[in-house]
């Protein structure tokens, strides 16, 4: 079975310009959340999908967006980027979200400059 | 309060010895209780998880003890291996959806 998959691996970006970060889930599981990995502020919670819905977010600025598509697949926007945005941007996928277990991909490195 | 206190920051074991890290929470809402383990360049992978109805478990050398009326719980890792150097996390979920709060980790060295 195949893990979760997230693209891309790295990613540099200058300040001001937008990035879109993708994430393909575990067969069969409906739902994606996406954490935000810094030496600073370490896990942080940033949004979760689940079946095409956004059923939470975190405390993070309107910059910050998400979808998921009809097939589980989510992608992660964010817009005008600062240098505090570079961070490791880890997705997990579940089959039900809450309270059952999740798999985490490798992450995207985004380093913005 | 989401918060999820976790400590040491680092540990260092000796191999064969018990590696034990705490973490305490306030949110009597949180139901479920993962621990990952990390690797540089990865991504955190689910270790163990306990709920509030059961006081510990126990898989192969990994132990979760968990005191509710505390609001604490703690991984043992017993035996520890050069292998398990890592970071840990320690988590809380709270039922509904998956808004999962991490501990700030604690990152173990294992000396042989």
């Amino acid at each position: 079975k195949a893990g979760v998959t997230q693209t891309p691996r790295y990613l540099i970006k200058t300040r001001g310009q937008q990035v879109t970060l993708s994430c393909s889930p575990i067969s069969g599981h409906r739902s994606v959340s996406w954490y935000q990995q810094t030496p600073g502020q370490g896990l942080q919670f940033l949004f979760e999908y689940f079946s095409e819905t956004q059923r939470n977010k975190g405390n993070f600025p309107g910059r910050f967006s998400g979808r998921q598509f009809s097939n589980s697949r989510s992608e992660m926007n964010v817009s005008t980027l600062e240098l505090g945005d570079s961070a490791l941007y880890l997705c997990a996928s579940s089959y039900q979200g809450a309270g059952t277990e999740a798999f985490f991909g490798q992450g995207t490195r985004l380093t913005v400059v | 309060q989401q918060q999820v206190k976790q400590s040491p920051q680092s540990l260092i074991v000796q191999k064969g010895g018990i590696s034990i890290i705490n973490c305490a929470y306030e949110n009597t809402a949180f139901d479920y209780f993962p621990w990952y383990q990390q690797f540089p360049g990865k991504g955190p992978a689910l270790l163990i998880a306990i709920r509030p109805d059961v006081s510990e478990k126990k898989e192969g050398r990994f132990t979760i003890s968990f005191n509710k009326s505390a609001k604490q719980f703690s991984l043992h890792i017993m035996d520890s291996q050069p292998g398990d150097s890592a970071t840990y996390f320690c988590a809380a979920d709270s039922g509904g959806y998956q808004k999962v709060t991490f501990g700030t980790g604690t990152k173990l060295q294992v000396i042989p």
